[in-house]
Order: structure tokens, then C-alpha cells, then sequence
């Protein structure tokens, strides 16, 4: 999957819980973004950063922060978790810098709030 | 922002058939449209993308088709397998900006039967 590894795989936690996914890349590539696919949703952005430090919001943001201190580590923290975030989790990496809406994502975590 | 519909939601073909997908999108400026496969328990893989100044791409058994005018867009597999058998996301994006702005549709789950 393009270098990435996103984890944990699974996560089962309950409402009001804070939870942090992690998404690492071998690459050092500049772009990683977060996803979250949901039935007749298809994907949609959570989260982006351009850099160490550097993020930004997508469309579906709210309840949701993350964090780049290092080039190869995208952290994705639900500070206190509901139950309309449950939702499959992807990472992404824009390998190509003259074409950074080429995406390479990973396998997904799948995330359940009871 | 931009809107991208996709159409059928599921589709179900004789191995060996043809399979068509389509998608419109919204925003007139929007000039890279690629397509993605996902298999069960797995992330999102590009397949092909097209740029808007082409108005088809072939690749093996898979084609993109683009109408501008129309804005709309269309994937094509030809001779399909088992192996095609998966859920296709078609997206859009106006360009890179600052980063990759992919609008996603919301899935065809395509079924090859044998």
C-alpha cells in the first residue's frame, strides 16, 4: 500500500473516549491527508498537512484534530469520540509533487464507537 | 464546492461482458479526474486518471472517457473477470493548490458473475 502503514487496523472504544490513529509513511513524501468513508458518503477529507507542522481542514473536520511532528508520522486524534464517527479510517500520500491530487492510500483502520 | 455524482450504485455483469461506470461533477474547472478500485478490507487503488485536456485514456481492458461540455466522465472495462469484481470511486479535483482536493462519488460495487 504505497509505503503506508496505517494503525491500529481495528479499534473498538466507547463514547466520550479520546482515540488517536496513527499513519506512518517510509517515503518522506511532503502530503498525507485523512479520509473517512462511510456508506453514500464515499471518501471524504478530514485532514491534510503539507509539512512537518503544517495541516489544514477538510470538509468534514469538526471533532477531529491532528498533529505532524515528524515528516514520516500523521497522527489523526479524536479527542472525545461519538458514535457518528464510527467509520473506516484511510491515509493518504501525494507521492507526486507535480501532481499532488494523485493519491496512494493505505489499508484503513476501522473504528467502532459504542 | 464541487459535487460528484456516480452512477449505478451497483452493477452486476456476465464474466466476459462489458461494465460501464459514470460520474458527473459540478465545477467546471475542475481538471483531473482519476478512478479508483477497492477490495474488500483493503484502501482505495488508483487504477487510471485522466487530465482534462484528454478526452480518453485506455489502459488494457480499462478506458476513461471525459466530456468537458457535459461534464461528465466514464470508465470502461471491457472483457471482465472475477478479479474486476470490487467497489469503483470515481473523483474530481480542480487543481493542486496547496494540496489535493479529490471529491469523491459515492461507489458502484460491481459484481462479475460467472
Amino acid at each position: 500500500d504505497a509505503g503506508i502503514t496505517q494503525s491500529p487496523r481495528h479499534k473498538v472504544t466507547e463514547t466520550g473516549t479520546p482515540v488517536t490513529l496513527r499513519c506512518h509513511q517510509t517515503e518522506n513524501h511532503r502530503y498525507m491527508y485523512w479520509y473517512r468513508q462511510d456508506p453514500g458518503h464515499g471518501l471524504r477529507l478530514i485532514h491534510y498537512s503539507y509539512g512537518v507542522k503544517d495541516t489544514d481542514k477538510g470538509e468534514v473536520s469538526d471533532g477531529y484534530s491532528v498533529s505532524r511532528s515528524k515528516t514520516e508520522d500523521f497522527l489523526l486524534t479524536l479527542e472525545s469520540a461519538t458514535s457518528s464517527q464510527t467509520s473506516v479510517y484511510f491515509c493518504a500520500i501525494s507521492p507526486d509533487p507535480g501532481l499532488r491530487e494523485k493519491l496512494f492510500f493505505g489499508s484503513g483502520t476501522q473504528l467502532s464507537v459504542l | 464546492g464541487e459535487n460528484v455524482e456516480q452512477h449505478p450504485s451497483t452493477l452486476s455483469v456476465q464474466e466476459g461482458d462489458s461494465a460501464v461506470i459514470k460520474c458527473t461533477y459540478s465545477d467546471s474547472a475542475s481538471n483531473y479526474f482519476p478512478w479508483y478500485k477497492q477490495e474488500l478490507g483493503k484502501g482505495p487503488q488508483l487504477i487510471i486518471d485522466i487530465r482534462s485536456n484528454v478526452g480518453e485514456k485506455k489502459d488494457q481492458r480499462i478506458a476513461v472517457t471525459l466530456n468537458k461540455t457535459a461534464k461528465h466522465f466514464s470508465l470502461h472495462i471491457t472483457e471482465t473477470q472475477p478479479e474486476d469484481s470490487a467497489v469503483y470511486f470515481c473523483a474530481a479535483s480542480r487543481g493542486a493548490g496547496t494540496a489535493s482536493k479529490l471529491t469523491f462519488g459515492t461507489g458502484t460495487r460491481l459484481q462479475v458473475t460467472l
